[in-house]
């Protein structure tokens, strides 16, 4: 898993519920990311964190929010969950820059 | 739109047999891509990768080819082996900050 350890693994949730999606890392990379997966549309970046206390928007921001109060942690809030966020989410680091390594994935589903 | 685009959704291949997958892209300011494979209910996993100053690199079985003229990449996989059968991503970065990625192929690589 690359050192990247992602909770929960699996919830369901109900539309207009709010949850946060947990992401650490064992290192003390800089870089970490936040993507979902969806079938036909493949890995679609949410948001970005080049360092400590910065985030940047993806391709699919919306809904979502972020925040990496330190080096290690990086997480996901759904506000007010949504059947269109039904999806596979991924944490990713990348040690060097040129290369993204993921955690293993949490699987969500919004009735 | 996409930036990263794998017109492909599967493929399929006899074992011992050359697997080509191919993957476009649109931003000419992608200096950096990459390939991933993934196995289901698993994180993707890093294969190989390529700079833009290069036209080719390999890796045992694995060879990608970067056509910066016609801003197109594509993945060898030489032998193709049962185990090869998984999901593969490309993806491409400026500069090394937020990777894209391609919507994915499904290689089945039949004994």
């Amino acid at each position: 898993n690359a050192g990247v350890t992602q909770t929960p693994k699996f919830q369901v949730l109900k539309t207009g519920q709010s949850m946060t999606l947990q992401c650490a890392q064992d290192m003390n990379h800089n870089s970490m990311y936040w993507y979902r997966q969806d079938p036909g549309m493949g890995l679609r970046l949410i948001y970005y964190s080049a360092s400590e206390g910065t985030t940047d928007k993806g391709e699919v921001p919306n809904g979502y929010n972020v925040s990496r109060l330190n080096k290690r942690e990086f997480s996901l809030r759904l506000e007010s969950a949504a059947p269109s966020q039904t999806s596979v989410y991924f944490c990713a680091i990348s040690p060097s820059g040129n290369t993204i390594y993921f955690g293993e994935g949490s699987w969500l589903t919004v009735v | 739109d996409q930036q990263v685009k794998q017109n492909s959704p599967s493929l399929s291949v006899q074992e011992g047999r050359i697997s080509i997958l191919n993957c476009d892209y649109t931003n000419s300011m992608f200096d950096y891509f990459l390939w991933y494979k993934k196995y289901p209910a698993e994180g993707p996993t890093f294969l190989i990768s390529i700079s833009s100053i290069k036209d080719k690199n390999e890796d045992g079985r694995f060879t990608v080819f970067l056509n910066k003229s016609a801003k197109h990449l594509s993945l060898h996989i030489v032998p193709s082996q049962p185990g090869d059968s998984a999901v593969y991503f490309c993806a491409a970065s400026e500069g090394f900050n937020k990777f894209y990625f391609g919507s994915g192929t499904k290689l089945n690589v039949k004994p």
